[in-house]
């Protein structure tokens, strides 16, 4: 069965880097996601993506944060300058069109780590 | 905005038994989907069964079935048959029949005990 790939699983990165945590969704899917979970915390929607723009993104989403489909198969998440709170797992997701009621798969996520 | 809750941090079940994890939510909205996912441990979340609001019949998938509360705004998922594999975390999600984004719960960590 197609899955989502994410890489790395896991990024350890110096405050104040930039970070692109990459995920390829499932070939034939069209909206994408990514959503993070800080430890101990529920999983919290940050962006969805489609036909090549922002659809919907959360308040956590600021300007720190930007998506991109570099190609046909990529869609990356670049954090600009990362902080100590942005340590978290990023699950990325698709989910291909049609009905609402269509799931959203999940990659088995990037624990990342600011030091 | 939407907001689901799982008052059940932990459980825990005998392999063979059945378990009921809880799940409510808040919403305006008529309709809507709901969904419950597992996450192994250091593993993707998988979709284990789903429900549309608009359908009064609660939905199962083998040994797994919710019990859909419209109402009440509750949607419980009923384990039967545990196995050693059910061990995970499961979560809660609800979707907007108009926005694209997921509201997920806290989850709830299930143990199986041999």
């Amino acid at each position: 069965e197609p899955e989502v790939t994410q890489t790395p699983s896991h990024q350890v990165t110096q405050m104040g880097q930039e970070v692109i945590l990459r995920c390829v969704p499932i070939s034939n899917h069209l909206y994408f996601y990514w959503y993070r979970q800080i430890l101990g915390q529920k999983v919290e929607f940050l962006v969805s993506f489609y036909n090549n723009e922002i659809s919907e993104k959360s308040e956590i989403f600021d300007d720190q944060f930007s998506v991109e489909r570099p190609d046909g198969s990529n869609f990356t998440l670049k954090i600009r300058s990362t902080k100590l709170e942005d340590s978290a797992m990023y699950f990325c997701a698709s989910s291909g069109q049609g009905a609402r009621n269509q799931p959203q798969h999940f990659g088995d996520g990037t624990r990342l780590s600011i030091l | 905005a939407q907001t689901v809750t799982q008052s059940q941090p932990e459980m825990s079940v005998q392999e063979a038994e059945t378990v009921t994890l809880s799940c409510t939510y808040d919403t305006s909205e008529s309709d809507y989907y709901l969904f419950w996912y597992k996450q192994p441990p250091s593993r993707q979340m998988i979709l284990v069964i789903r429900q549309e609001a608009y359908k009064q019949q609660n939905a199962t998938e083998n040994r797994f079935s919710v019990n859909f509360q419209k109402a009440a705004k509750s949607f419980s998922l009923k384990i039967s048959d545990s196995q050693l594999g059910d061990a995970a975390m499961y979560f809660c999600a609800y979707r907007s029949a108009i926005g694209n984004q997921f509201y997920f719960g806290t989850g709830t960590s299930l143990t199986v005990i041999p």
